[in-house]
């Protein structure tokens, strides 16, 4: 099983449209969770940080559930500039302590 | 305003040649990183430092070796490169350890 799974999509749907993603972990001791956003070509930049008791930014919400390894992201009222890469990022603090990256989930947003 | 470059942005070189792709930063981030991308595995950890001397082999450090001779620096060098390390390489820093990654443009590395 893979440390980090996301499901690659692509996701295709109309502007305006409210889109879920989920992101599942592997190691129960994960301590940090993050949201990336990469657009095609480009490096990966921060979205958003997850937090225990989930967190907002306007359109987006982060929610984290420990019991279940995985976090998800939920986009409302999608815009044409929503389309991009979004990669869970999974931090591990402990004696192996890294970020491992998911491979993504492709968001395409039409007309 | 604080930044991280990588050059050269694009690169062909042969099998057996040495490469070195360069990454500096400006935000005096004691915490480098190097990551490959390739379809269907995303980003793996080559190498990273956490200060000056200090370097630390990742998942994928097969082939690849870096140096910290000072903050701003982290030049990655494929001792001789391979078919296999065509990829998009990413540098990246950060201030503590686990917090949010700035990453440079990248370099799209091709190995004929």
């Amino acid at each position: 099983r893979k440390e980090v799974e996301q499901d690659p999509g692509p996701f295709n749907v109309p502007e305006g449209a409210t889109v879920a993603f989920n992101c599942t972990y592997s190691n129960s001791a994960s301590q940090s969770f993050f949201w990336y956003r990469q657009d095609c070509r480009k490096e990966p930049k921060l979205l958003m940080s997850v937090y225990s008791s989930g967190n907002e930014d306007g359109r987006f919400t982060a929610q984290l559930n420990r019991a279940s390894q995985y976090i998800s992201l939920l986009i409302r009222d999608s815009k044409l500039s929503d389309s991009a890469t979004y990669l869970c990022v999974v931090v591990d603090t402990g004696t192996a302590s890294k970020l491992t990256f998911g491979t993504g989930t492709r968001l395409q947003v039409t007309l | 305003d604080a930044e991280i470059t990588q050059s050269p942005r694009h690169k062909i070189t042969e099998t057996g040649r040495q490469v070195t792709l360069a990454c500096h930063q400006t935000w005096n981030h004691n915490n480098m990183f190097w990551y490959r991308q390739d379809l269907g595995h995303g980003l793996r950890l080559i190498h990273y430092s956490y200060g000056v001397q200090d370097t630390n082999k990742g998942e994928v450090s097969d082939g690849y070796s870096v140096s910290r001779s000072n903050t701003e620096d982290l030049p990655l060098t494929l001792e001789s490169a391979a078919s296999s390390q065509t990829s998009v390489y990413f540098c990246a820093s950060s201030h503590g350890r686990f917090d949010e990654q700035f990453f440079g443009p990248g370099t799209r590395l091709t190995v004929l």
